[in-house]
């Protein structure tokens, strides 16, 4: 069965170090989504790709985050410098990417940051 | 403001019993996502609900659409310990379809 892989599973960083995440969707997946999840909440939205390009990144603190897919397929989010309030799970999600949108997005396991 | 309200947000209950989340949201959509997630783990879909009216099952678990109350359910018909999870209902917005995402349902279940 197709999933999403990520890595690393976690990852234990000094604040002010730089971090970064890889996601490779599930083959053939357009739409790729990085979100964060705060322990006890419900994901937020950082990006989502359409292939390459950058559909919406409005929640993106880009002044210490960045994120590319360069090639439309894989993907990595960095943090340059890490803060201790950006310790939180960090999930890839794919989708389809259906035309009009709105198909299933299929999560990877994760990635589980923590900030000293 | 954008809401999506999950009730109850934890919930406690005994092996056999039934019940019901609710998730209600501000937003006009057409559609509905609930996901489960195990402790430490990532996010499992479920269901997704594509019209009014939509109702789907699986095993024990059924979830309702009424997009004119902009309101879903998930019932639970005598539940059983694997069933214990946090629960997430998500309607899309927008052009992008993002996901709206509430606060979850922490679902504990007693043998």
């Amino acid at each position: 069965e197709a999933e999403v892989a990520q890595s690393p599973r976690y990852k234990i960083t000094e604040k002010s170090q730089a971090v970064a995440f890889w996601c490779d969707p599930i083959s053939g997946h357009a739409t790729l989504y990085w979100y964060r999840q705060i322990l006890g909440q419900g994901p937020e939205l950082l990006v989502q790709f359409q292939d390459e390009s950058v559909v919406d990144d409005s929640q993106l603190p880009k002044d210490r985050f960045s994120a590319e897919r360069l090639k439309g397929v894989d993907s990595t989010l960095k943090i340059q410098p890490a803060e201790l309030g950006d310790s939180a799970m960090y999930l890839c999600a794919s989708s389809f990417g259906l035309a009009g949108g709105g198909d299933t997005q299929y999560f990877g396991p994760g990635t589980r940051l923590t900030v000293l | 403001e954008l809401k999506v309200e999950q009730n109850p947000l934890f919930l406690s209950m005994q092996e056999g019993k039934n019940y019901t989340i609710y998730c209600n949201y501000s937003t006009t959509s057409d559609r509905l996502y609930w996901y489960r997630q195990d402790p430490g783990k990532s996010l499992e879909s479920l269901f997704v609900l594509l019209s009014n009216g939509a109702v789907k099952q699986e095993g024990r678990l059924m979830a309702s659409l009424d997009t004119k109350a902009r309101l879903s359910t998930l019932h639970i018909t005598a539940a059983v310990h694997d069933l214990s999870a946090t629960y997430f209902c998500a309607p899309p917005m927008g052009s992008n379809y993002q996901l709206i995402w509430g606060a979850g349902t922490k679902l504990i279940i007693k043998p």
